[in-house]
């Protein structure tokens, strides 16, 4: 699996957009773009996932460069809530072997009130 | 309704014993794994079953012996525990095809 680079930390307001970059230049054409995150204590979380399209759920959008090589994590309005670690993982996607999540340092992202 | 529940929560334990941790999901995924979070706060995988056959498993002692009676259930037994297998220990479960894996709350096992 390729390997991702994200910054170690970032802050943001409360109420703010929270924009977390994610580096993956080393991408394969059959691989996903995940996000996690996991609030302290807590087991780690689905946020979204994307292969090439620009994708939005209800906790996010997740916005792909053409070339795949990074993608950025949009919270549109962070609360105090948001507050936790956020993964960036890319992978294959499925139950097999190869799709098998490997987990970074991810980049701590603290929502100030 | 928990989609995917561990027990204990917590385990504390002497060196040299052999413990048990249980999972179980509802979601009707055909893939479930363990993942391990040390002090440093890294999540490695461990294991991890498809349909009750073992499919990963990441170099980890044999102490450690995952078991799958059904698809549902993946319970991790460790014998001759260790100070150094203190962590917390995650159970997750996907849908082959499917991204998005459910984790449950983790085991956080002190081995003393």
């Amino acid at each position: 699996d390729a390997k991702t680079t994200q910054p170690p930390s970032m802050d943001c307001a409360e109420g703010r957009a929270a924009n977390l970059p994610c580096n993956h230049s080393t991408i394969s054409g059959n691989e996903y773009v995940y996000w996690y995150r996991q609030i302290h204590s807590q087991g780690p979380q689905y946020i979204i996932h994307g292969l090439k399209n620009n994708e939005t759920n209800e906790m996010a959008s997740l916005i792909i460069t053409e070339d795949r090589k990074s993608s950025t994590l949009i919270l549109p309005h962070a609360t105090l809530r948001d507050t936790a670690v956020y993964y960036c993982i890319v992978s294959r996607a499925g139950g097999t072997s190869y799709g098998k999540l490997t987990f970074g340092q991810g980049t701590i992202l603290t929502v100030h009130p | 309704d928990t989609a995917v529940s561990q027990t204990p929560k917590y385990l504390v334990t002497q060196m040299g014993n052999d413990k048990s941790i249980k999972c179980e999901q509802n979601l009707g995924h055909d893939t479930m794994y363990w993942y391990k979070q040390d002090s440093k706060k890294f999540l490695k995988i461990m294991f991890s079953y498809n349909n009750k056959e073992l499919i990963i498993n990441e170099t980890v002692p044999n102490r450690f012996s995952p078991k799958s009676p059904d698809k549902a259930h993946l319970n991790l037994h460790i014998n001759s525990l260790e100070l150094g297998d203190s962590a917390v220990y995650f159970c997750a479960s996907s849908q082959a095809g499917d991204g998005g894996y459910t984790f449950g709350s983790g085991t956080r096992l002190t081995v003393v």
